[in-house]
């Protein structure tokens, strides 16, 4: 069964410095998600993407987040300037259709720890 | 967009039924009811979907009354690793609640 990946699993940097996390969705899905939870706290929204636009995102998702598809493979989140409340498990989804019968496949998340 | 409503926390112990509500009481017309589970350190996973009546899968079985303003996710005879968190989620909604910590006790 195709699975939704992320890179990398874990990663510790410092206040103020920009991280990248990447994912790879489930080849056929042509909508892409990225979501966040705090430890301890629930799945947040942060933006969903569509024919490389953005289609909707969250308050959360401010002028220091920008998501891009490269390569038409790797979906990626880039986080510019770090604060320590961006410390979160970072989850990649990806769905083939926004129809009502819409079902997110999620990847394993990315732990980010900012110092 | 429909908001749920579902229990903080559960618990139950091995080889019950355990039953998980939902509240929906804005559902649109075209709203499917989607249920996920959760487990620490793990991204959501897709448990089963459906619109009305009864669904069944591998894993669990969802009940959904005519009216929809309400669904109720089954897990036959749990174990231990049914331990997690589940969420309800209808249409096309982006937004988890704090789904439902279900702790299956031995």
């Amino acid at each position: 069964e195709p699975e939704v990946t992320q890179t990398p699993s874990h990663q510790v940097t410092q206040m103020g410095q920009e991280v990248i996390l990447r994912c790879v969705p489930i080849s056929n899905h042509l909508y892409f998600y990225w979501y966040r939870q705090i430890l301890g706290q629930k799945v947040e929204f942060l933006v969903s993407f569509y024919n490389n636009e953005i289609s909707e995102k969250s308050e959360i998702f401010d002028d220091q987040f920008s998501v891009e598809r490269p390569d038409g493979s790797n979906f990626t989140l880039k986080i510019r300037s770090t604060k320590l409340e961006d410390s979160a498990m970072y989850f990649c989804a990806g769905s083939h259709t926004r129809s009502g019968e819409e079902t997110q496949y999620f990847g394993p998340g990315t732990r980010l720890l900012v110092l | 967009l429909a908001k749920t409503t579902q229990p903080i926390s559960m618990d139950s112990y091995e080889g019950q039924e355990v039953n998980i509500t939902c509240s929906h009481n804005n559902i649109a017309t075209n709203d499917y009811i989607t249920w996920y589970q959760q487990f620490p350190s793990q991204g959501p996973r897709f448990i089963i979907q459906g619109y009305k009546t009864k669904v069944t899968n591998e894993v669990a079985s969802l009940f959904i009354p005519a009216d929809r303003k309400s669904s109720t996710l089954s897990l036959p005879r749990v174990s231990l690793s049914d331990t997690a968190v589940y969420y309800c989620l209808v249409g096309q909604n982006f937004v988890f609640g704090p789904g439902t910590r279900l702790s299956v006790l031995p």
